[in-house]
């Protein structure tokens, strides 16, 4: 069975601070993705990033990093120079892949909920 | 230009009552799901489903059931509603890449079910 695990429920800094949320998963697959979303208060799910079992490069875009390591089954993501904007519940993801090669629906984490103070 | 699209976005409704909700994707993809986002925003993956094959989470009620006429569209239906039933649903789908990998699921923009 697969298992993702945000420890960090909610988390709140002031504006430009840098912030890591956690996220650990566990699975038996040997090929597997991981996914990052942002719900911002309106409601949506907005993708951030994906990240293959086998691809262990960490990723940067803009203020947003992600660090993948297998070693410690943890796909971590930071915001650097926190905004107000960003304000969101963000969840950490995992899938597999069927037998029959059909994609696996997601396992969510619990979401962490991040607020940026002005 | 809507991605994957859902109807309606609001659906309050009686205890006992029969409702659907739509799920319509304009990006071509080979996959759809729904997922249900309760009170406390925990998501969970109800079904997936490709023109081949259904999946169906086991803690799914047999009251809730997809339809899909084409690829584009899968719908969800439910039948006596229950209290419990009330949450967020999502619809997303995704298409599998050259090499076999799929891409990112896309969500559709939810559906606020509320059961009185």
């Amino acid at each position: 069975a697969q298992k993702v695990t945000q420890a960090q429920t909610e988390i709140s800094v002031v504006e430009k601070e840098d912030v890591t949320l956690d996220c650990v998963y566990e699975t038996r697959d040997t090929t597997y993705y991981l996914f990052w979303y942002k719900q911002p208060p309106s409601g949506e799910l907005v993708f951030l990033i994906r990240r293959n079992s086998f691809d262990e490069q960490n990723e940067i875009s803009g203020r947003y990093s992600w660090n993948f390591q297998k070693s410690t089954s943890s796909f971590n993501f930071t915001i650097t120079a926190s905004q107000v904007v960003d304000s969101a519940v963000y969840f950490c993801a995992l899938s597999g892949v069927y037998s029959g090669g059909g994609a696996d629906g997601l396992t969510f984490g619990k979401g962490t909920h991040l607020i940026i103070q002005p | 230009d809507t991605a994957v699209s859902q109807t309606p976005k609001y659906l309050v409704t009686q205890m006992g009552n029969d409702k659907s909700i739509k799920c319509e994707q304009n990006l071509g993809h080979d996959t759809m799901y729904w997922y249900k986002q309760d009170s406390k925003k925990f998501l969970k993956i109800m079904f997936s489903y490709n023109n081949k094959e259904l999946i169906i989470n086991e803690t799914v009620p047999n009251r809730f059931s997809p339809k899909s006429p084409d690829k584009a569209h899968l719908n969800l239906h439910i039948n006596s509603l229950e209290l419990g039933d009330s949450a967020v649903y999502f619809c997303a789908s995704s298409s599998r890449l050259a090499g076999g990998a799929y891409n990112e699921q896309f969500f559709g923009p939810g559906t606020r079910l509320t059961v009185l």
